[in-house]
């Protein structure tokens, strides 16, 4: 079945460091990506909706200078955490929306990536 | 304000017996309801979904029922199995066919343990 991989799976880094978090769709093409953050014990929250070819367009609350989307491929989608701090460690997930069928296009989503900000 | 929830935090079923995952939501546009299976540390695992046309989608052991009226949605699983122990979420997406399908609204999660 389709796939999508997010790499790196876990990822430790220092406060004020980037860290960057790819998303690839693997065997298939999505012209739409969406960012999810999981704290623990809670639920997946949208950070963001990313267009290929175009700006993302992020939900209420979410600091687009923080957390920038960049959508260079039909298969392939970034999130970098600029000067990431502690409070930035969570779960990042994301989920792809395949290309065929328009936008009523299967939702898949990745493995997830742990960060943790030290 | 949590447009989808999840009431029960957690549910305990014995093998072989049915699991009932309940899930309520609050906004009319949602049009599209999917559930998710989710273990620790990994990203979740679509089980089934439902557009707001039908009331029941059934896939093998797993049936969702749809009462739009309610606005409520409820997983059944039959027979429930150990390896079915997990976190279930339910989900709620804009009309499929929109530009904003695909935009997913969580509930809480509901901790399922299924004891052999």
């Amino acid at each position: 079945g389709a796939v999508v991989s997010q790499h790196p799976s876990w990822v430790i880094c220092k406060s004020g460091t980037s860290v960057k978090i790819e998303c690839r769709s693997l065997d298939f093409q999505a012209t739409t990506m969406f960012w999810y953050r999981q704290f623990p014990k809670q639920s997946l929250m949208l950070m963001a909706t990313s267009n290929e070819g175009s700006k993302a367009t992020y939900e209420q609350g979410v600091e687009k200078d923080k957390f920038l989307i960049n959508h260079a491929s039909l298969t392939l989608s970034t999130l970098t955490v600029t000067s990431a701090h502690p409070e930035d460690s969570s779960f990042y997930i994301c989920s792809a929306r395949a290309l065929a069928g328009g936008n009523t296009g299967e939702l898949f989503f990745g493995e997830g990536s742990r960060l943790t900000v030290l | 304000d949590q447009q989808v929830k999840q009431n029960s935090p957690s549910l305990s079923v014995q093998e072989g017996r049915i699991s009932i995952l309940n899930c309520d939501y609050t906004n009319s546009m949602f049009d599209y309801f999917l559930w998710y299976k989710k273990y620790p540390a990994e990203g979740p695992t679509f089980l089934i979904s439902i557009s707001s046309i039908k009331d029941k989608n059934e896939d093998g052991r797993f049936t969702v029922f749809l009462n739009k009226s309610a606005k409520h949605l409820s997983l059944h699983i039959v027979p429930s199995q150990p390896g079915d122990s997990a976190v279930y979420f339910c989900a709620a997406s804009p009309r499929a066919g929109g530009t904003s399908y695909g935009k997913l609204t969580f509930g809480q999660g509901t901790i399922l343990t299924v004891h052999p």
